[in-house]
């Protein structure tokens, strides 16, 4: 069965070092999202992406964040500046359908920021 | 707001016993109704979905939920709890119609399952 997959597991940067987290979607699925989860605390929508572009953002993916699809499978999420506060749970998202329809998850990068 | 609520964090069952785990939502728009798992290392799996229509839905490994519009709730059961179902469950809630893309995710509930 087809499974988003992403790199790494485990992420553990330094406070104000840029990280880059990797995904890769199921392969006709032409939606792609990132969530994020703080420890204890609610999946959190960042940003969905389409056709090359960000379709919708969360009031937390700010000028520190951006997402690009480099080549045809992957679909990454760079944090420029990474804070203490972006510690969390990473889930990449596709879907093949727009909207929420069903959208299949990842099994998350944890990010540790120190 | 948007939101949605789970309000049993922590709940334990003996395996074979019945479950039922909560979901209450607040939506301005018609709702789209999910049940996910995560298992420990794992990714969210959906367990069932509703959309529309019939308003109990059944869904895999056994689970089943049940949309109730007057009471704004998505509750999900199971009739016979299995040791492997021990993992954490999440509602989320997501717009009909496309309006937007995300997913509203609860708290989520972490189920213990005893021998």
């Amino acid at each position: 069965e087809p499974e988003v997959t992403q790199t790494p597991s485990h992420q553990v940067t330094q406070m104000g070092q840029e990280v880059i987290l990797r995904c890769v979607p199921i392969s006709n699925h032409l939606y792609f999202y990132w969530y994020r989860q703080i420890l204890g605390q609610k999946v959190e929508f960042l940003v969905s992406f389409y056709n090359n572009e960000i379709s919708e953002k969360s009031e937390i993916f700010d000028d520190q964040f951006s997402v690009e699809r480099p080549d045809g499978s992957n679909f990454t999420l760079k944090i420029r500046s990474t804070k203490l506060e972006d510690s969390a749970m990473y889930f990449c998202a596709s879907s093949e359908p727009p909207g929420p329809g069903e959208q299949y998850f990842g099994p998350g990068t944890r990010l540790t920021v120190t | 707001a948007q939101s949605v609520t789970q309000p049993d964090i922590h709940i334990t069952v003996s395996e074979g016993a019945s479950l039922e785990l909560r979901c209450n939502y607040s939506y301005g728009a018609t709702p789209y109704l999910f049940w996910y798992v995560q298992s420990p290392g794992q990714g969210l799996q959906l367990l069932l979905k509703y959309f529309s229509g019939d308003t109990l839905v059944q869904g895999i490994k056994g689970f089943e939920a049940e949309f109730k519009r007057s009471q704004s709730s998505f509750n999900l059961r199971k009739p016979s709890v299995h040791w492997s179902d021990a993992a954490e469950y999440f509602c989320a809630v997501g717009a009909a119609g496309g309006a937007t893309n995300k997913l509203i995710f609860g708290t989520g509930t972490l189920l213990a399952v005893q021998p």
